[in-house]
């Protein structure tokens, strides 16, 4: 079974600093990810998605993400981040072999901005 | 845009009560999901329909229940609510096949406390 692990529960980052959001994933084949987020109480938003090809993906809101297989790895990253930024972020893994047509999510990363 | 609308945002039930979450998509999807959101836990998948009349039992299935009449609605039953069962509930829709090539749409989410 597909699992993602976001180690950090809660990032804080100054306006305009560069940002980065781990996330490993364990799976035997490979995955397609995405990334997540969600603005208070509201649902969740696609960020970027990455399914085969170029492993550094662009996505909405001027993210990026890059997959590194021999990591694991899909961490987001955006080089210079806004007050409107702050979130929770997920990551997701979706199993291609397994029928399983659901994604499976990370616990979260919370991003507060100071300004 | 793809819109899924969860009828109710907050909710407020008593231990015991049977409580209905209803969602609807506009996109003509065929999958649609149920997840329940509780910090540090992240998204776990309750149940999910890749058809109407078809459903699956996802990671935490145990005191619910769902119904799908209709391809656009997908509803979630909590028989006989109890207290742990306080939770944030996102429902989600995507598009068919066998791999997951497409992204999750979901709505904003229905909070339901039970005292």
């Amino acid at each position: 079974a597909q699992s993602v692990t976001q180690p950090d529960i809660h990032i804080t980052v100054s306006e305009g600093a560069s940002l980065e959001l781990r996330c490993n994933y364990s799976y035997g084949a490979t995955p397609y990810l995405f990334w997540y987020v969600q603005s208070p109480g509201q649902g969740l938003q696609l960020l970027l998605k990455y399914f085969s090809g170029d492993t550094l993906v662009q996505g909405i809101k001027g993210f990026e993400a890059e997959f590194k297989r021999s990591q694991s790895s899909f961490n987001l990253r955006k080089p210079s981040v806004h007050w409107s930024d702050a979130a929770e972020y997920f990551c997701a893994v979706g199993a291609v072999d397994t029928g399983r047509r659901a994604l499976t999510f990370g616990s979260g990363t919370r991003l507060q901005v100071q300004p | 845009d793809v819109k899924v609308t969860q009828s109710s945002r907050y909710l407020v039930k008593r231990t015991g009560e049977k409580v209905f979450l209803e969602c609807v998509q506009d996109m003509d999807h065929e999958n649609m999901f149920w997840y329940r959101q509780d910090p540090g836990l992240g998204l776990r998948l309750i149940y999910f329909s890749y058809d109407v009349k078809m459903k699956e039992k996802g990671d935490i299935p145990e005191g619910y229940s769902v119904s799908r009449e209709k391809k656009e609605r997908f509803s979630l039953i909590l028989e006989s609510a109890s207290t742990n069962q306080t939770s944030m509930y996102l429902c989600a829709s995507s598009t068919p096949g066998t791999r997951i090539t497409g992204e999750l749409f979901f709505g904003e989410g229905s909070r339901l406390t039970v005292l």
